[in-house]
């Protein structure tokens, strides 16, 4: 089935620099991916919806200044969480959605620490 | 807009008991369905869906019916194993968008 990868599986990081999650499609290609994000014991919340070779179309409430998403290609997509803040630590998760299904395929999720 | 309401967990159950998960939606237009489980210290996965009214899904014996009446979609095992225990979440996506609505979440303890 459907595999989606997420580089890396944890990393912390000292306040005010900057991260960069890796998002990847192994045997699809997806031009859409989705970034979410996990507080502890809530729900996913939606982050942003980032389509391959465009801007990425950011949920209210997300600051785009400091989440940055860049798809470049239909297998690749990265968050960078720019200027970090102990605020920011939390369980960040990406998905794309097959082009053959109607079915969204989620990585294992990326764990971020700010120190 | 739309939304996902499911029961609060935890829920803890004996193995072989029967489970029920509650789940109600809100969304205009006729949504899709889905149940997702996320095993400890892994990512989503895809339970069940389903995508039109009175449709099941079904899937390592956990069903769901899609009842567009009372606006639910309830998940049910007849007989859970310690197996299941997970974090199991509710969610719909609509008609025209590829975004999906989570629920909170239901923590599930199967006790052996």
């Amino acid at each position: 089935g459907a595999v989606v990868s997420q580089h890396p599986s944890w990393v912390i990081c000292k306040s005010g620099t900057s991260v960069k999650i890796e998002c990847r499609s192994l045997d699809f290609q997806a031009t859409t991916m989705f970034w979410y994000r996990q507080f502890p014991k809530q729900s996913l919340m939606l982050m942003a919806t980032s389509n391959e070779g465009s801007k990425a179309t950011y949920e209210q409430g997300v600051e785009k200044d400091k989440f940055l998403i860049n798809h470049a290609s239909l297998t690749l997509s990265t968050l960078t969480v720019t200027s970090a803040h102990p605020e920011d630590s939390s369980f960040y998760i990406c998905s794309a959605g097959s082009p053959f299904t109607d079915t969204q395929y989620f990585g294992p999720g990326t764990r971020l620490t700010v120190l | 807009g739309d939304s996902v309401t499911q029961m609060e967990g935890p829920v803890t159950l004996s193995e072989e008991a029967f489970l029920t998960i509650n789940c109600t939606y809100t969304a205009t237009g006729y949504p899709s369905l889905f149940w997702y489980v996320q095993y400890p210290g892994e990512g989503l996965q895809l339970l069940l869906k389903a995508t039109k009214a009175d449709d099941k899904g079904s899937n390592k014996g956990f069903e769901a019916t899609y009842r567009k009446e009372t606006t639910s979609f309830h998940l049910e095992k007849g007989s859970v194993q310690v197996s299941d225990s997970a974090v199991y979440f509710c969610a719909l996506s609509g008609l025209y968008e590829d975004k999906i609505i989570f629920g909170k979440g239901t923590r599930l303890h199967i006790l052996p």
